[in-house]
């Protein structure tokens, strides 16, 4: 059973970079058949994608977040990691992690698309001084 | 971007009754690359239907996804109590996917 959990500081003061991993077990983040995500929740709100890494290492960001999300993966550990940088009270959210399963691709925009089936349980990360 | 908005913000329905939950795109949704997700509070997202239409492992048949193009909908046949919860569309056809905002069914 894959199971993703995510870590890292629940306080971020403003205008620093939020720092989240996720941990992947139950399974390899090395598998070609998936790609990896960030998927935000403000409490009461919507769920908002913030990016993805595939295991090439290659990235796709929310163009809205895209000036200050960088996400990496560490094959050597199982584990794919977050960092957003000047961070505002707008950035207090749920943060969660997200395995899909690859299913259809976009030959012109090298774009993976695919359903999520596995969530870590969400962080609670908090933006303020 | 697609957006996508979903109908009604809030239905109000019994243990039993049939709950019909809209999702409608701004623009054509590649291939029927939708997907539907229940949350519960405190909880992630869980995965329900993909495809429009197919149904995720281990979800039951009372849920079951329909449409094409700007259209989609998901009904719930006969609501149980655990039914009860927030439910969220995503489509994934095309950059940046996008969730809607959500439809909460309610005990009435």
């Amino acid at each position: 059973q894959v199971q993703l959990q995510e870590s890292g500081p629940g306080l971020v003061k403003p205008s620093q970079t939020l720092s989240l991993t996720c941990t992947v077990s139950g399974g390899s983040i090395s598998s070609g058949s998936y790609y990896w995500s960030w998927i935000r929740q403000p409490a009461g709100k919507g769920l908002e994608w913030i990016g993805r890494i595939y295991t090439s290492g290659s990235t796709n960001y929310n163009p809205s977040l895209k000036s200050r999300v960088t996400i990496s993966v560490d094959t050597s550990k199982n584990q794919f990691s977050l960092k957003l940088s000047s961070v505002t009270a707008a950035d207090t959210a749920v943060y969660y992690c997200a395995r899909a399963r690859k299913v259809y691709y976009d030959i012109l925009t090298g774009y993976w698309g695919g359903a999520y089936d596995y969530w870590g349980q969400g962080t609670l990360v908090t933006v303020s001084s | 971007e697609i957006v996508l908005t979903q109908s009604p913000g809030t239905l109000s329905l019994s243990p039993g009754e049939r709950a019909t939950l809209s999702c409608r795109a701004s623009q054509s949704v590649s291939s029927s690359y939708l997907a539907w997700y229940q949350q519960k509070p405190g909880q992630a997202p869980r995965l329900l239907i993909y495809g429009a239409s197919s149904r995720a492992t281990g979800i039951p048949d009372r849920f079951s996804g329909s449409g094409s193009g700007t259209d989609f909908t998901l009904t719930i046949s006969r609501l149980e109590p655990e039914d009860f919860a927030v439910y969220y569309c995503q489509q994934y056809g095309s950059s940046p996917e996008t969730f809607g905002q959500g439809t909460k069914v309610e005990i009435k």
